[in-house]
């Protein structure tokens, strides 16, 4: 059974880091393109980032290049999220989502198994 | 970037009922890439329709979808309680790659 589970979230003042986790299981890790998506009451569901099998492809949305890195360990079938520099508005339920191929090209690929996510709040 | 626009916003029907679902997108998706998911509260978001018409593995075949251009539908042919959920449609045919609709409730009546 595929399993992806997210930790690492929680309460952090703007201009703070987080480090998010995702621990997969039930599947070779390193077949699979990884993504990270959030859903925030204002903005709904928001892809974030995402990174092909070996690394060698990485995307951002704009509204996080620059602060956010992924970042995956394929001998700990983990993804990670570094978030520095958060605001208000990074607010949200981060998911850990798996693509159902192997390369990352920014579009044209679909996502078959999601977690249950992680709560970032980003407050003074 | 493709903006999709879901219809209706919340949906109120008894069990057995047919639902059908809708998800408009801004410009057309030539290649039908459009996926629709189940998200039940506090559960994992489900994939339930790839390819715009391609049920996932494991889902019942109570759901169907159909469109292409810009006009899209879910079906679900006899709602179910445990079908109780916020749907969402997404397209992954666009630059930037993926972006959602904002959702439809489902409710039993």
């Amino acid at each position: 059974e595929v399993q992806l589970v997210e930790s690492g979230g929680g309460l952090v003042q703007p201009g703070r880091s987080l480090r998010l986790s995702c621990a997969a299981s039930g599947f070779a890790f390193d077949d699979h393109a990884m993504h990270w998506v959030r859903q925030s009451p204002g903005k709904g569901l928001e892809w974030v980032s995402g990174i092909s099998w070996n690394s060698r492809n990485i995307g951002y949305a704009d509204s996080v290049k620059g602060r956010f890195t992924i970042l995956r360990d394929n001998s700990k079938n983990s993804l990670y999220l570094q978030m520095n520099s958060l605001r208000p508005e990074d607010t949200g339920f981060y998911y850990c989502v798996r693509d159902f191929q192997g390369g990352y090209y920014g579009t044209g690929t679909y996502w078959d198994y999601w977690g249950r996510g992680t709560l970032v709040t980003v407050s003074s | 970037e493709i903006v999709l626009t879901q219809s209706p916003g919340t949906l109120s029907l008894s069990p057995g009922e047919r639902v059908t679902l809708s998800c408009r997108a801004s410009q057309s998706l030539t290649a039908r890439y459009l996926a629709w998911y189940q998200h039940q509260p506090g559960q994992a978001p489900r994939l339930l329709i790839y390819g715009a018409s391609n049920r996932a593995i494991g889902i019942p075949d109570r759901f169907s979808a159909s469109g292409s251009g810009t006009d899209f539908t879910l079906t679900i042919s006899r709602l179910e309680p445990e079908d109780v959920a916020v749907y969402y449609c997404q397209q992954y045919d666009g630059s930037p790659g993926w972006t959602f609709g904002q959702g439809t409730k489902v409710e039993i009546k």
